[in-house]
Parts: structure tokens; sequence; C-alpha cells
């Protein structure tokens, strides 16, 4: 069965500075990695994928994330912060021919001015 | 773009009522999915579907059932709604095949309030 661990449930940044949540995963096969963003009072919305292609992921609102296979690690980064990032961040994994996902607990993303 | 819509946003309902949870989808999706969020817990599967008539448990299938008759829908019943229910509910579809099944879109989420 697979499983994520993200680092720390809450985050707190300046306006403009480097955004880094952190998250690992254990699974025994390959896997499929995502990271979803949740806006306050929304659903989930899909930020980027890793499917087996690129290890270098870019997404939406500047985020991008790295797959890096030796850590078992899938973490998302943004140079600069911005107040509309302060959102609920969730990473997810999943395999081929599994279709549910398995989800971290999430990080609270703060963005101070 | 895919459209994922739940019937209500927010819902207050008393101690041992039935619940309804609707989810409807219109890209022709074969899997849908119900989860609920609780902080700290992240998004934990109760059921999934992929398939008209077709469901399979999640995680956490215990006091809730769910009804899919068409392909576009899928419901969520809570069968005597207790406090510990209070959650929010989330409903995702995805395709069946490929590396693209596994890609999940979420409906907007329903606020449960079990009183």
């Amino acid at each position: 069965a697979q499983s994520v661990t993200q680092l720390g449930s809450h985050v707190s940044v300046s306006e403009g500075a480097l955004v880094l949540l952190r998250c690992n995963y254990s699974s025994s096969v390959p896997p499929y990695l995502f990271w979803y963003v949740q806006y306050p009072n929304q659903g989930l919305q899909l930020l980027l994928k890793y499917t087996s292609a690129a290890t270098l992921v870019k997404g939406i609102n500047g985020f991008e994330a790295e797959f890096k296979k030796s850590e078992t690690s899938f973490h998302l980064t943004k140079p600069s912060a911005h107040m509309s990032d302060a959102a609920e961040y969730f990473c997810a994994v999943s395999v081929t021919n599994d279709y549910k996902l398995s989800f971290g607990a999430g990080t609270t993303v703060t963005v101070r001015a | 773009d895919v459209k994922v819509t739940q019937s209500s946003r927010y819902l207050v309902k008393r101690t041992g009522e039935k619940v309804f949870l609707e989810c409807v989808q219109d890209m022709d999706h074969e899997n849908m999915f119900w989860y609920r969020q609780d902080p700290g817990l992240g998004l934990r599967l109760i059921y999934f579907s992929y398939d008209v008539k077709m469901k399979e448990k999640g995680d956490i299938p215990e006091g809730y059932s769910v009804s899919r008759e068409k392909k576009e829908r899928f419901s969520l019943i809570l069968e005597s709604a207790s406090t510990n229910q209070t959650s929010m509910y989330l409903c995702a579809s995805s395709f069946l095949g490929g590396a693209a099944a596994n890609e999940q879109f979420f409906g907007p989420g329903t606020r449960l309030t079990v009183l």
C-alpha cells in the first residue's frame, strides 16, 4: 500500500520569500504523485502531477516539484510567495491500475505581509 | 473543463436522521469517489465506484453507504447520522484507464454538521 507523509502541518512565510512544502512517499512500485491546493471553503484543485516523465514538474501559479526517487520525496516549491498562496496543500500518491489516491495530512500555508 | 457539483455546500442535520449527499460530474468519468476531510487527518476515502451499480469500500466505510444508478451521479448516504460524522465531505471523479486515471477532479465540498 502507498502512503504519504507531509512534514509540517503549518508553514508561515513572508510575502516574496521561498515556499517549500515537504512530501515523502512510500510505495513498492513506481508512483504517480500529485500536489493539490485547497483554498478556504473550496474543493481541491490540482497544482501539478508526476507521472514518470520529467522529474521536475511545473504546475500552475508558479509552483514546481521535483521527484527524487532516491529520497522518496516530492517537495513543492515556489520562489516567491504571494498573499494569494495562503491555502492548504495536499500531497497524494497513487500507482498504475489503482484508481485510489492516498493523501497526506496537509500543510496550511500562511503568508505574512 | 471538468465540473463536479455537490448538492449542498452546508448542511445541518440531527442525530439519527438519514442524510443524502449528492454528487454529479459532467465529464463522463467512470470513477467516482467520496472522501471525508478532517483537520490533521487529510482526506480519507469512504467509498468509490468504477462503474454504474459498482462500489468498493474505502478506508472508513462504517456508517455510510453509497448508490450509483447513473454514470454521472454518485450519492453518499448516512443511514443514521451521528455527531462523529460532522465533517467536510468531498466528491471526486476520474477517468478509468492509463496514467490520467489517477488524476481526480473534486467538487466544492459539503460541510455537514450533525447536532
